[in-house]
């Protein structure tokens, strides 16, 4: 089925290690973005992609990283996490040519 | 840039009656203004949008209109059902580079039995 999919869903991690947030989606989108928002708030966009081998930052300043290698893939990096990135991370896409925009499920990470 | 203002932040109603969330936005080359429905614990899902080129726009309960003029637009939603409790959040897409949508903060809708 067509769709986003997000992994892990739920992750509890110590301060100081490395992780990536998996994001694929199957649509054959171009346009793909990370959103950052604790439960119930605002979405904040913190990077996007054009396509392949394009990324952006978006208006939340964040300490991640992200790649876009393969068209359905747009995983994101934290080298170094920290309490303050405990919160709810949202993928999204769409396909240039058409306006709407699809969000997965979401990964809930947690900081300690 | 764009910036999406969105009231109110709490809205309790009772089940049938009406419901409307408002929203303005500041970039005139706006073009595209859809609305999601996000529940507790759950992924925004996409309940309806409409372009600038259109007023007006209505599926079974739920309807959205837009004042361009105004630089505002509207989400009404009647008979409603506790089942329409949830966050709900505006959106429009400018003339930015990369046309990404700029979200209002959120309306939390609470629909009493």
């Amino acid at each position: 089925e067509a769709d986003i999919y997000q992994t892990p869903r739920y992750l509890v991690i110590g301060t100081g290690k490395k992780i990536t947030l998996e994001c694929s989606q199957t649509m054959g989108h171009d346009k793909m973005y990370w959103y950052q928002q604790d439960p119930g708030m605002e979405l904040h966009l913190i990077h996007y992609s054009y396509g392949v081998n394009s990324t952006e930052k978006g208006d939340l300043s964040s300490e991640s990283t992200v790649s876009r290698i393969r068209t359905e893939h747009f995983p994101l990096t934290l080298e170094s996490a920290r309490p303050s990135h405990t919160s709810q991370y949202l993928c999204a896409s769409r396909r240039d040519s058409l306006y709407e925009q699809y969000f997965g499920p979401g990964t809930r990470l947690t900081v300690t | 840039g764009e910036n999406v203002e969105q009231h109110p932040s709490t809205l309790s109603v009772q089940e049938g009656d009406s419901a409307v969330i408002k929203c303005t936005y500041s970039d005139s080359a706006s073009n595209y203004f859809p609305w999601y429905k996000q529940e507790l614990g759950k992924r925004p899902q996409l309940i309806i949008d409409i372009r600038s080129n259109v007023g007006e726009k209505k599926d079974q309960r739920i309807a959205v209109t837009l004042n361009k003029t105004a630089k505002h637009f509207s989400l009404h939603i009647t008979e409603t059902q506790p089942e329409d409790s949830a966050v709900y959040f505006c959106a429009a897409r400018g003339a930015n580079a990369g046309n990404m949508l700029t979200f209002g903060g959120g309306t939390r809708l609470m629909v009493k039995p």
